[in-house]
Parts: structure tokens; sequence; C-alpha cells
């Protein structure tokens, strides 16, 4: 059965710093692989998305994720963090033959200290 | 852009009462999907449906039933409103998966 693991329920960052959250990945085929960002009060708005390619795929806001098969892995990066880029930051895989829907996992919120 | 407009932003229902929240999208996708999202459980699947009378049940269908009579409108219902029903709802609608989805802002739910 497909899951997702977030192992980090909150980071904080100071800003201009780097960032990686972390996002381990079930699956029994090739994954389809998102990441999302939602900001308080608001719904979730799709980063950057990985189904095949080139394994580091750039998203928007500065934003970047690399697919590692061998490790079933799929971070988020950001070489220098923004105030405004503190929310919670969701993993989600997709895609099995048969399905068409997406499984999250628990989320990671992050802060940005000034 | 895509968007997913949900009718409430906020609701506030008494036990037992019949809830119809509501979901439309305006990009002709194909899928749409209805989630709970609670804190430290992330976002999990309550029903999707991949066309017009369509549905599948999700992770967590218990207490809930949907209905698609036109492709772009997907409605949630809570057939007899409880308090472990209070949560943040989100709808989502997407083409292909493979895509990605795109979600509405959310409807704040409280079932006092």
């Amino acid at each position: 059965a497909q899951s997702v693991t977030q192992p980090d329920i909150h980071i904080t960052v100071s800003e201009g710093a780097s960032l990686e959250l972390r996002c381990n990945y079930s699956y029994g085929a090739t994954p389809y692989l998102f990441w999302y960002v939602q900001s308080p009060g608001q719904g979730l708005q799709l980063l950057l998305k990985y189904f095949s390619g080139d394994t580091l795929v750039q998203g928007i806001k500065g934003f970047e994720a690399e697919f590692k098969r061998s490790q079933s892995s799929f971070n988020l990066r950001k070489p220098s963090v923004h105030w405004s880029d503190a929310a919670e930051y969701f993993c989600a895989v997709g895609g099995q033959t048969g399905a068409n829907n997406l499984f999250f996992g628990t989320g990671t919120r992050l802060t940005v200290i000034p | 852009d895509v968007k997913v407009t949900q009718s409430s932003r906020y609701l506030v229902k008494r036990t037992g009462e019949k809830v119809f929240l509501e979901c439309v999208q305006d990009m002709d996708h194909e899928n749409m999907f209805w989630y709970r999202q609670d804190p430290g459980l992330g976002l999990r699947l309550i029903y999707f449906s991949y066309d017009v009378k369509m549905k599948e049940k999700g992770d967590i269908p218990e207490g809930y039933s949907v209905s698609r009579e036109k492709k772009e409108r997907f409605s949630l219902i809570l057939e007899s409103a409880s308090t472990n029903q209070t949560s943040m709802y989100l709808c989502a609608s997407s083409l292909p998966i493979t895509r990605g989805a795109f979600f509405g802002q959310g409807t704040r739910l409280t079932v006092v």
C-alpha cells in the first residue's frame, strides 16, 4: 500500500538559511510525487511535481526537490529561506494504476525567524 | 488559472443536522476530491469522483456521502453531523493526477 512519511513535524530556520524538508514514500510502482504548500487558513498550492525524467525538479518560489529511488525519498530544498516561506508543507504520492488520487504525508510546519 | 471554489469558508452547524459542502471548479477537470484535514493527521481522502455520477470511497467515508450531478460541481454531504466531524474540509480537482491537483480555500466546519 502506498504511504508517505514526513518525519519532521516542525522545523525552525533563520531567514536566509538553507532549508531541506524530508519526505519518504512507500509505493509499488513508479510514483508520481508532489510537494504542496499551505499558508495559514488557505488551501494547498502545488509547488512542484515529479513523475519521470530528470530527478531534480524545479518548482515555484525558488523551491526544488530531488527524487532518489534508492532511498525512496523526495526531499524539498531551498537555498535561502524568506520570511514569507513560513507555512505548512505537504508531500504527496499518487498515480497507482487503477487509481487516480493522492496520498498525503502529515505535513511539516516551517517557522522562519528573523 | 484553475479556480476551485468552496461555497463557505466557515460553517457552524448543530449535531444531527444534515450539512452540504459545495465545491465548483471552472477548468473542466474530470477528477474531483474531498479531503479532511486535522492537525497531526494531514489530509485524509473522504471521497473522490472521476466522472459525473461516479464516485469512489477514500480512506474515511463513514458518515459522509457525495453527489456529482454536473462535471463542475462536487458536493459533500454529512448525513447527520457529529462533533467528531468538526474539521477543515478541502475540495480539489485535477485532470489525470500526474498533473497534480488544485485545491479550494477550504471550509472550516464546526459542529456544536
